[in-house]
């Protein structure tokens, strides 16, 4: 089972920022925080991953709390090209993605 | 550069076939991994290969699915009798390794009906 809960869907208006928020309480203390996104019929897409402290590139923000047990992603200005799923994962040292049902993510023109 | 690729990008058999799904990863990737995606889930894993060794099977949902890469690049996904359950989309990713903390990038899936 996926070790994450996230919200089934958010709307946010083009160009605010997107805040995704992340629950992870059982996350233990080598396991990483991804984030992938799914367009619609497309494979998923890598955004950022973080153990502890914040990430940032040119996609997107990765912001994990102090006790690990949350973290939320940022997309800064949101496009409609931003519409998609968005998966929050842990992983441990498996290398395979136990996916949730993820939030679908709906940019508002 | 060229990504994860999946052949054929649709497939409809019927109830009782065997079918063949073929993914060709990037190029020096040395991990394999097969998803399958039902309508309005999240991709559930199937099998990790790395090199031409199933790392772990443990998502193969029983003895009609088997994968195999036998030169450590292309796969298959072999689905014997298909049923109408094994309607979804199928999912192949690579990595560098086999480093949890490889990325995995995603092929575009092959969307298989079983009619």
């Amino acid at each position: 089972d996926a070790k994450t809960t996230q919200p089934p869907s958010m709307d946010c208006a083009e160009g605010r920022a997107a805040n995704l928020p992340c629950n992870h309480s059982t996350i233990s203390g080598n396991e990483y925080v991804y984030w992938y996104r799914q367009i619609h019929s497309q494979g998923p897409q890598y955004i950022i991953h973080g153990l502890k402290n914040n990430e940032t590139n040119e996609m997107a923000s990765l912001i994990i709390t102090e006790d690990r047990k949350s973290s939320t992603l940022i997309l800064p200005h949101a496009t409609l090209r931003d519409t998609a799923v968005y998966y929050c994962i842990v992983r441990f040292r498996d290398d395979k993605i136990i996916f949730g049902k993820g939030t679908r993510l709906h940019i508002l023109p | 550069g060229a990504g994860v690729s999946q052949t054929p990008s649709n497939k409809v058999t019927e109830k009782g076939k065997y079918v063949e799904l073929r993914c060709d990863p990037i190029s020096g990737h040395t991990a394999l991994y097969w998803y399958r995606q039902s309508l309005g889930q999240g991709p559930e894993f199937l099998i990790y290969f790395q090199g031409t060794g199933a790392a772990d099977d443990s998502g193969l949902p029983n003895d009609r699915f088997f994968a195999v890469r036998p030169e450590g690049s292309v796969s298959t996904l072999k689905i014997q009798r298909t049923e109408r359950g094994d309607s979804a989309v199928y999912l192949c990713a690579s990595s560098r390794g086999s480093s949890s903390y490889n990325e995995q990038f995603f092929g575009p899936g092959t969307r298989l009906t079983v009619l």
